[in-house]
């Protein structure tokens, strides 16, 4: 079964320093792994994903993750935070199927950046 | 619509009512997913619909839920009998199928609290 593990719960950095969410997966496949960020009383909204090749991936608001295979692990990172980016992240993982499979989330880290 | 919209986006009910909760996808998205945020639980997969395929309940948490899904683009969710631990948000989310396509758009939630 697929599994996703984000060890904080909080993220604290200040405004215009660099910020990594970490995220670790298992699962008993090929992996899709996405990031999601979800602001006060809203959705989720899709950050960027991870299907192959490169594996530094580039998403929105300046926003990247590395894949690592040998280390299963996702991390999110920015090179200079913002105070708009305090938000609640979600990493996510589904299997690479000729069809979609339902995503599983980890918990969230709860990103606060200070000015 | 330009993205998922869910109705209603509260619902405040009393122990032992039904609830119904309705989700419109993204126009051409023929995966709709279900999933419920709860505090401190992390978002968790319901419910999946993919075209006409038979849908994936293997995340409904007990025979009270159900859903389903008509002509392939609106869903609902009914939640019989409420109990106090089915208050949470509960989130739809519409995707297209294929390889790489599999990003999944989230709609603003249904907050439920059941009293």
């Amino acid at each position: 079964a697929q599994s996703v593990a984000q060890p904080e719960d909080q993220v604290n950095v200040a405004e215009g320093n660099p910020l990594t969410v970490k995220c670790t997966y298992s699962v008993s496949g090929n992996p899709y792994l996405f990031w999601y960020v979800q602001y006060p009383n809203r959705g989720l909204q899709f950050l960027l994903k991870y299907i192959t090749g490169d594996n530094l991936v580039k998403g929105s608001y300046g926003f990247e993750a590395e894949f690592n295979k040998s280390q299963t692990s996702f991390h999110l990172k920015k090179p200079s935070a913002l105070v708009s980016d305090s938000a609640l992240y979600f990493c996510a993982v589904s299997l690479q199927f000729s069809g979609n499979t339902p995503l599983v989330f980890g918990k969230g880290t709860r990103l606060s950046v200070i000015a | 619509g330009a993205g998922v919209s869910q109705s209603p986006s509260n619902k405040v009910t009393e122990k032992g009512k039904d609830v119904e909760l309705r989700c419109d996808p993204i126009s051409g998205h023929t995966a709709l997913y279900w999933y419920r945020q709860s505090l401190g639980q992390g978002l968790e997969f319901l419910i999946y619909f993919q075209g006409n395929s038979a849908p994936d309940k293997s995340g409904l948490p007990s025979d009270r839920f159900s859903a389903e899904r008509t002509g392939g683009s609106v869903s609902t969710l009914t939640i019989q009998r409420t109990q106090q631990e089915d208050s949470a948000v509960y989130l739809c989310a519409s995707s297209l199928v294929g390889q790489g396509r599999n990003e999944q758009f989230f709609g603003p939630g249904t907050r439920l609290t059941v009293l």
